[in-house]
């Protein structure tokens, strides 16, 4: 069965330094992988897709995520943090032969940026 | 403006009443599925729909239904609620399968 791994709940971190939230799945055949991101009080929106091609996917906020099949990995970073970046960030991933489009969240990462 | 929408946003109601949360999307989405986020377990997938009049079970169907007799509506239904149903639920959308999906602003649901 499909699993996705949000290896830390929290990441408290200072404005203007740098972040990485890691995110590894489990699927044996090819994959979508999306990060979302949640403000308080809102719904999900979306960060960043890899559907295929290049395997490096940038937001237009300053986010990255690169694809490494080998490590079944599609970790988020940002090389300078900002207040408003605090919020709830989920990996997920869709996987293809099935084609019901369903999504496996991770459990979600709190991102606490500090002044 | 592209959007899901859900109503009501909030609900108090106790065991066994029937209710139903609406969804309706605006962008002809084929695709649309409700989920719920409970803390420490992310979301959870409770339904989805392929298109009009096709519905199937995701992970966590038990207590709920759903319809799709309109394209742009896909609201869930809870026959008789349970206190193991409270959670903030969202409906999602989106073009096909595996495309991005676009989400509400959640309802969250209290029972009694």
């Amino acid at each position: 069965a499909q699993s996705v791994t949000q290896l830390d709940s929290q990441v408290p971190v200072f404005e203007e330094a740098p972040v990485e939230l890691r995110c590894n799945y489990s699927s044996s055949v090819s994959v979508y992988l999306f990060w979302y991101v949640q403000y308080p009080n809102q719904g999900l929106q979306l960060l960043l897709k890899y559907l295929s091609g290049s395997t490096l996917v940038e937001s237009i906020n300053g986010f990255e995520a690169e694809f490494n099949k080998s490590q079944t990995s599609f970790h988020l970073r940002k090389p300078s943090v900002h207040i408003s970046d605090t919020a709830e960030y989920f990996c997920a991933v869709s996987s293809g032969p099935s084609n019901t489009g369903k999504l496996i969240f991770g459990q979600g990462t709190t991102l606490q940026v500090k002044p | 403006e592209a959007q899901v929408t859900q109503n009501p946003r909030y609900l108090i109601t106790v065991t066994g009443k029937k209710l139903t949360v609406t969804c309706s999307q605006n962008m002809n989405h084929e695709y649309m599925s409700w989920y719920r986020q409970d803390p420490g377990l992310g979301l959870r997938q409770i339904y989805y729909s392929m298109n009009v009049e096709v519905t199937d079970k995701g992970d966590v169907p038990e207590g709920y239904k759903v319809s799709r007799k309109e394209k742009r509506n896909f609201p869930l239904i809870l026959e008789s609620p349970s206190p193991n149903q409270t959670s903030l639920y969202f409906c999602a959308s989106s073009l096909s399968s595996h495309q991005p999906q676009h989400f509400g602003d959640g309802t969250r649901l209290s029972i009694l």
